[in-house]
């Protein structure tokens, strides 16, 4: 079936820094989500990319659709102590849009 | 606005014992949907519901019931606990098939 790969697995970084993660598959996905999810609570949503190419930014956060579909990247500028937790991109099933499959996730620490 | 409510936070199950996660939301969403969250792992579908009166299995629907009688509402049902399905239950909804979804808290399930 459909895979979402997330790399890193885990950053720690120093309060101030950039941060990038990304988001493959060897299936196209025709939309990408970016969600965080903070300790405890529900994953909430960061950023959707509809089209290929698209670049969105929210705030002090961006993300890009790739052009192949495969894959797709979210950046964060000026990383700040509250950015801590766990980010997942997630796309709808080739089989079945209502269906959501997400990647394993990226965990972030942020030194202050 | 309350969004997508999840009851109970927590709870600990014997091994066969049965019970009912509750799922409730409040912005008139046609698509609900159920996950389950292991460590080291993304979100995973269990069933979901494109409205009332119809539902469909997800990825791992095994050991696990559901239905959807109005539109504000779709419990999760364990038929008779087992310690694999220790994990973080999450509900979700959304109001279209490509959309985003609106994640609740979640409910802590552990199966001894």
């Amino acid at each position: 079936g459909q895979q979402l790969n997330q790399s890193p697995q885990s950053m720690f970084i120093q309060e101030g820094e950039d941060v990038s993660m990304n988001c493959t598959s060897s299936s196209i996905f025709n939309t990408w989500l970016w969600y965080k999810q903070d300790p405890g609570e529900g994953p909430v949503l960061l950023i959707a990319l509809y089209k290929a190419g698209e670049l969105t930014s929210n705030g002090r956060l961006t993300a890009q659709f790739g052009i192949t579909r495969k894959d797709s990247f979210l950046n964060i500028s000026a990383s700040i102590p509250s950015d801590v937790g766990i980010y997942f991109c997630a796309g709808p099933s080739m089989d079945s849009s209502y269906k959501l499959i997400f990647g394993s996730g990226t965990r972030l620490l942020v030194r202050p | 606005n309350a969004g997508v409510t999840q009851t109970p936070k927590f709870q600990v199950l014997k091994t066969g014992q049965s019970m009912t996660l509750q799922c409730a939301q409040d912005m008139n969403h046609e698509y609900m949907s159920w996950y389950r969250q292991d460590p080291g792992m993304g979100l995973r579908l269990i069933h979901y519901s494109v409205g009332a009166g119809i539902t469909d299995q997800g990825e791992v629907p095994n050991g696990y019931n559901v239905s959807r009688s109005t539109t504000e509402d779709f419990p999760l049902r364990l038929l008779s606990a087992a310690p694999s399905q220790t994990s973080v239950y999450f509900c979700a909804s959304s109001y279209n098939r490509l959309a985003e979804a609106f994640f609740g808290q979640g409910t802590r399930l552990t199966v001894v």
